[in-house]
């Protein structure tokens, strides 16, 4: 069974660009989340989507956002790039109800110059 | 507010001894307790939780200890092995959609 997957695994991006990063559940899997990983920090709680649908979001502003699509893929966009958004942007899917036992991929290193 | 918290970014053990790893949370409300392992350049790898109804919780290796009345929990690996250096994250869940993370644990086993 394929795991959670993630693309691009690198991006650099300019301050004040637009970023988007791109994910892909573990087949079956209808939810999908959204942390950030700052350096020397935990997992951060960005966004949750389910059934193409935003469930809840974490202490982000609004240019943190994102979409999920009808095959429960899913998108996170970044808009007005800062520096301080340099960090591994991970997603995680899971089951719908069963958000605890989240699977993650491998992340995206997001790098703002 | 840190709601969950790893107090030691590091630890170090060694082969075939026990490791220790504590979180403590402050919000009382949390129902279900996760412990992840993260190596360089990988996603997290959920390793073993634990429902806020149970204390301890068993799988191989790995123990998950919860103690509600101090809102701690510990995770001990027995025997230790060197592939299990790595990052131990903590993770805590209010409801289902959102995990609360502690900020991690090295972990450095000798051989």
């Amino acid at each position: 069974e394929a795991g959670v997957t993630q693309s691009p695994t690198h991006l650099i991006k300019t301050r004040g660009q637009q970023a988007t990063l791109r994910c892909s559940p573990i087949s079956g899997h209808t939810s999908v989340y959204w942390y950030q990983q700052a350096l020397g920090l935990g997992l951060q709680f960005l966004l949750w989507y389910d059934e193409g649908e935003e469930r809840n979001r974490g202490n982000f502003p609004p240019r943190f956002s994102g979409r999920q699509f009808p095959n429960y893929s899913s998108e996170l966009n970044v808009n007005a790039l800062e520096l301080e958004d340099s960090a591994l942007y991970l997603c995680a899917s899971s089951y719908a109800g069963t958000g605890n036992q989240q699977y993650f991929g491998p992340g995206t290193r997001l790098t703002v110059t | 507010d840190q709601q969950v918290k790893q107090n030691s970014p590091s630890l170090s053990v060694q082969e075939g001894r026990i490791s220790i790893l504590n979180c403590d949370y402050t919000n009382s409300m949390f129902d279900y307790f996760l412990w992840y392992k993260k190596y360089p350049a990988e996603g997290p790898t959920f390793l073993i939780s634990i429902s806020s109804i149970k204390d301890k919780n068993e799988d191989g290796r790995f123990t998950v200890f919860l103690n509600k009345s101090a809102k701690h929990l510990s995770l001990h690996i027995v025997p230790s092995q060197p592939g299990d250096s790595a990052v131990y994250f903590c993770a805590a869940s209010l409801n289902v959609g959102q995990l609360t993370f502690g900020s991690g644990t090295q972990l450095t086993v000798l051989p």
